[in-house]
């Protein structure tokens, strides 16, 4: 149950787009397509802003899009705003009724 | 929404349990689990519980010293959490698990320290 690789950081200005990675393996990004999106702003809950690769819950933003290739998902935000800047996790099923979540990104906007 | 209530400082060694309270929908009819995220780290899955309680399934960290359970009569999801090490020192999350977890308690701070 190894974490899945997030680089730490990732900034950009305002109204550019970025893309943050989620590198896992064949046996949990590369053979579900069960990939979600969390953004984590400090002392609350998560919030989910991807699920199954790349749908968007009702209410996300469509600023906010998810894709995938092999064993490497990624979130892309495009037009970043001020209200941005959080944390964001990526989380794979794995199989067998278990889950792995990313190391995390903290997205900085300057 | 989910509620959650317990947590607190405990010694190395000691117990704790945490519950989440559920309301809004039927509780009976989703799978539930359990994230946390200890300081300056990302989230590490806990514990999955299936909607009668009859399958549990654990990160290999917390494998044999917690212990996830619901009580579908009283709406309600619990995380009994023994042997306790500095390290599961986290914010404990309970969410609904539909493969993704769109649906979060607040989350309640669990310390473990001399």
């Amino acid at each position: 149950q190894s974490a899945l690789t997030q680089p730490a950081s990732v900034s950009g200005s305002l109204g550019q787009s970025i893309t943050i990675s989620c590198t896992g393996t064949s046996s949990d990004v590369g053979s579900y397509n069960l990939v979600s999106w969390y953004q984590h702003h400090p002392g609350k809950a998560p919030k989910l802003i991807i699920y199954e690769d790349n749908k968007r819950p009702s209410g996300v933003s469509n600023h906010f899009s998810g894709s995938k290739s092999g064993n490497t998902a990624s979130l892309t935000i495009s037009g970043l705003q001020a209200e941005d800047e959080a944390d964001y996790h990526c989380c794979s099923y794995a199989g067998t009724s278990t889950y792995v979540f990313g190391t995390g990104t903290k997205v900085t906007v300057l | 929404q989910l509620v959650q209530s317990g947590g607190g400082l405990v010694q190395p060694g000691g117990s704790l349990r945490i519950s989440c309270e559920a309301s809004g929908f039927t509780f009976s009819g989703y799978w539930m689990i359990w994230v946390r995220q200890a300081p300056g780290k990302g989230l590490e899955w806990v514990a999955n519980i299936n909607q009668d309680g009859s399958e549990k399934f654990y990160g290999d960290s917390v494998k044999g010293r917690f212990t996830i359970s619901r009580d579908n009569t009283q709406n309600s999801l619990s995380l009994q959490m023994n042997s306790l090490r500095a390290e599961d020192t986290a914010v404990y999350y309970c969410a609904i698990n539909l493969n993704w977890f769109e649906i979060w308690g607040q989350g309640t701070m669990v310390s473990v320290s001399s």
